[in-house]
């Protein structure tokens, strides 16, 4: 069971690039979000989906995007990326039963923006 | 809109002494409370949550937590603090409306002295 699954692990991009950063979990979960951290910052969320074909806005949505065409997969992309970019980013899952349920992260991305 | 504080954004404790993390809370309505651990270049773990019921909750490695709503505090504590449990600690708090979105405080990193 590999539950939450990010790709790629490291990447650096130039100013302007663009990338998609992958999510995919294994649980069946309807629940899926994506969160950058920051050094003594936390985690600030930056878009989360309820179910296939739903996706909303977090704290910190501009300048990403997100889909959730399967239950599976949730990926991120950056357009145009700028050096505030430069972060670790974290998918997580859970299970949208069961009340508040505990969430599963994945190993994060960490992306350096030059 | 729920806020998590986190006091001491370091904390340092030798092998065997009690640990005490703090966390204060916002929230308008009931909350529900989250500990999580993040060891190096990996993502999250829950360690604990309260939810509703019993306002003292136990969770892995033998920490613990009580849910102190006239002080608006879920401090996280450890009778005897170990090397392996050098890490970042984080408090949360969960929005009950769509998404149940989890609010994250900054962190505190935790430091364990032989």
């Amino acid at each position: 069971n590999a539950g939450v699954t990010q790709t790629p692990k490291f990447r650096i991009l130039k100013i302007g690039q663009s990338m998609t950063l992958q999510c995919t979990q294994d649980m069946n979960h309807n629940y899926m979000y994506w969160y950058r951290q920051d050094p003594g910052m936390g985690l600030k969320l930056i878009y989360y989906s309820v179910g296939a074909g739903i996706t909303d806005k977090g704290e910190v949505p501009n300048g990403y995007n997100v889909s959730r065409s399967t239950t599976e997969d949730f990926p991120l992309r950056l357009e145009l990326a700028a050096p505030s970019q430069t972060s670790v980013y974290f998918c997580a899952s859970r299970s949208g039963t069961g009340g508040i349920g505990e969430l599963f992260f994945g190993e994060g991305s960490r992306l350096t923006v030059l | 809109a729920q806020s998590v504080t986190q006091l001491g954004s370091h904390v340092s404790v030798s092998e065997g002494a009690l640990v005490l993390l703090r966390c204060n809370y916002s929230s308008s309505v009931p909350p529900y409370l989250f500990w999580y651990v993040q060891y190096p270049n990996q993502g999250l773990q829950l360690l604990l949550k309260y939810t509703t019921g019993a306002t003292l909750v136990k969770g892995i490695n033998g920490f613990e937590a009580e849910f102190k709503k006239s002080e608006t505090s879920f401090h996280l504590t450890k009778p005897s603090a170990h090397m392996s449990d050098a890490a970042e600690y984080f408090c949360a708090v969960s929005d009950t409306g769509g998404g149940n979105k989890l609010t994250f405080g900054t962190g505190t990193q935790l430091k364990v002295e032989l």
